[in-house]
């Protein structure tokens, strides 16, 4: 089955303390993104990935980090949380050869709450 | 910078009724459009999506029109039901970036 897992689904901790939220997809996609959904704003784009070690900033990147070793995992690296970070994250995944053709495939979300 | 504006929400219909949700969009160049559906507790969906102006998208009895002489890509449906209980997100792509709108919630009563 095609699909976007995240991991963990929901995560409770405290300021300061580094974190990572993996995202792993199983179609091959080329491209990449994090995303992160607060009431009234919507979902905005953290980062993105065209491909494997080429990544960029969308627009909410401060206080996020991520790589892409391989094809298949995106994390998403908080390297030191603040309560400003507590939101929902999705992660998402579709062909980078024409981005507006294809749909985004999202995975289920992570409940990050920041104390 | 590129943005796209949907119509706040709350929006409570009752089953059978006329949807509308209005999204207009601010993009350089020449944006594909896109209407993703999320149900409680999920992640979005691809509801329906157009590449270019004039097309229109549709799926699952929902339809929008891309309008470029007036920047926009309302949703309508003919007869809401229940199951079309959601939040809905307009969206576009520019570049490498996509930019989602605010969301709307839409419930649906019997």
């Amino acid at each position: 089955e095609a699909q976007v897992t995240q991991n963990p689904r929901y995560l409770i901790t405290v300021t300061g303390k580094k974190l990572t939220v993996t995202c792993s997809q199983n179609m091959n996609h080329e491209y990449m993104s994090w995303y992160r959904q607060d009431p009234g704003l919507g979902l905005r784009q953290i980062y993105y990935s065209m491909n494997v070690e080429v990544t960029d900033k969308g627009d909410v990147p401060e206080g996020y980090k991520v790589s892409r070793k391989e094809k298949r995992n995106f994390p998403l690296i908080l390297e030191s949380p603040s309560p400003n970070q507590t939101s929902l994250y999705f992660c998402a995944s579709t062909p980078s050869a024409g981005l507006g053709v294809y749909e985004q495939y999202f995975g289920p979300g992570t409940r990050l709450t920041v104390t | 910078g590129d943005s796209v504006t949907q119509m706040e929400g709350p929006v409570t219909l009752s089953e059978e009724a006329f949807l509308t949700i209005n999204c207009t969009y601010t993009a350089t160049g020449y944006p594909s459009l896109f209407w993703y559906v999320q149900y409680p507790g999920e992640g979005l969906q691809l509801l329906l999506k157009a590449t270019k102006a004039d097309d229109k998208g549709s799926n699952k009895g929902f339809e929008a029109t891309y309008r470029k002489e007036t920047t926009s890509f309302h949703l309508e449906k003919g007869s809401v039901q229940v199951s079309d209980s959601a939040v809905y997100f307009c969206a576009l792509t520019s570049g490498n970036q996509f930019y989602f709108g605010t969301g709307t919630s839409l419930t649906v009563i019997p």
